[in-house]
């Protein structure tokens, strides 16, 4: 199985900063990689896909980046709205798995 | 729109059994694989399995393979999983989401459904 090493487990931000979350793969997944915002109590949503590709509707204030195993997803200027769990997937190999999440919360 | 809509959930016993299902609609349900993923409270989200368009390949978290089964009735636009032999462990929020293509990743979830293994 393919384990997806995501940190910081939580982040601290103020409205207009910029955040970076990080996921590493235990193996290259080959930028199959997904990145998704979890609200309390809701389903999570998809933001990015492939990496880098932004889901229609996704706010271009996010990003992603990486290779091989290391990854990256970004939020600049961070808003009231952004705040969240957020959760990378690898979808290289079954058994598909997830990173263990991100909570971000506004200082 | 995409919709889709999970039911079923409750209180079960350890060992029991219980089925749940997933209605979708504003699409071509027999387009898409379908997959089920899991959130056990106040923790990360877990694939659990997931089915081909047709049905006749299905894949499965080591974890529940042999206690679960997961299925669809592309007639009826219906994702079902049923899960036997159930253990504390499997207490989680069961999410039905779609694959836009073979096992890919999620782009549609449900709202989720509570499960709750307890005596």
């Amino acid at each position: 199985d393919i384990q997806m090493t995501q940190s910081p487990p939580s982040l601290s931000a103020s409205l207009g900063d910029k955040v970076t979350i990080t996921c590493q793969a235990s193996q290259n997944i080959n930028k199959y990689i997904a990145w998704y915002q979890q609200k309390p109590g809701k389903a999570p949503r998809l933001l990015i896909r492939y990496t880098s590709t932004l889901e229609s509707g996704t706010p271009s204030r996010f990003s992603g980046s990486g290779s091989g195993r290391d990854y990256s997803f970004s939020i600049s200027n961070v808003e009231s709205e952004d705040i969240a769990s957020y959760y990378c997937l690898q979808y290289d190999n079954l058994p598909l798995t997830f990173g263990s999440g991100t909570k971000l919360e506004i200082k | 729109e995409v919709q889709l809509v999970e039911s079923g959930g409750g209180l079960v016993q350890p060992g029991r059994s219980l089925k749940l299902s997933c209605a979708a609609s504003g699409f071509t349900f027999s387009n898409y694989g379908m997959a089920w993923v899991c959130q056990a409270p106040t923790k990360g989200l877990e694939w659990v399995a997931s089915i081909s368009t047709g049905g006749g390949n299905t894949y499965y978290r080591d974890s529940v393979k042999g206690r679960f089964t997961i299925s669809r009735d592309n007639a009826k636009n219906t994702l079902y999983l049923q899960m036997d032999s159930l253990r504390s462990e499997d207490t989680a929020t069961y999410y039905c989401a779609r694959h836009p293509a073979r096992n890919d990743y999620f782009d549609y979830w449900g709202q989720g459904v509570m499960v709750t293994v307890s005596s």
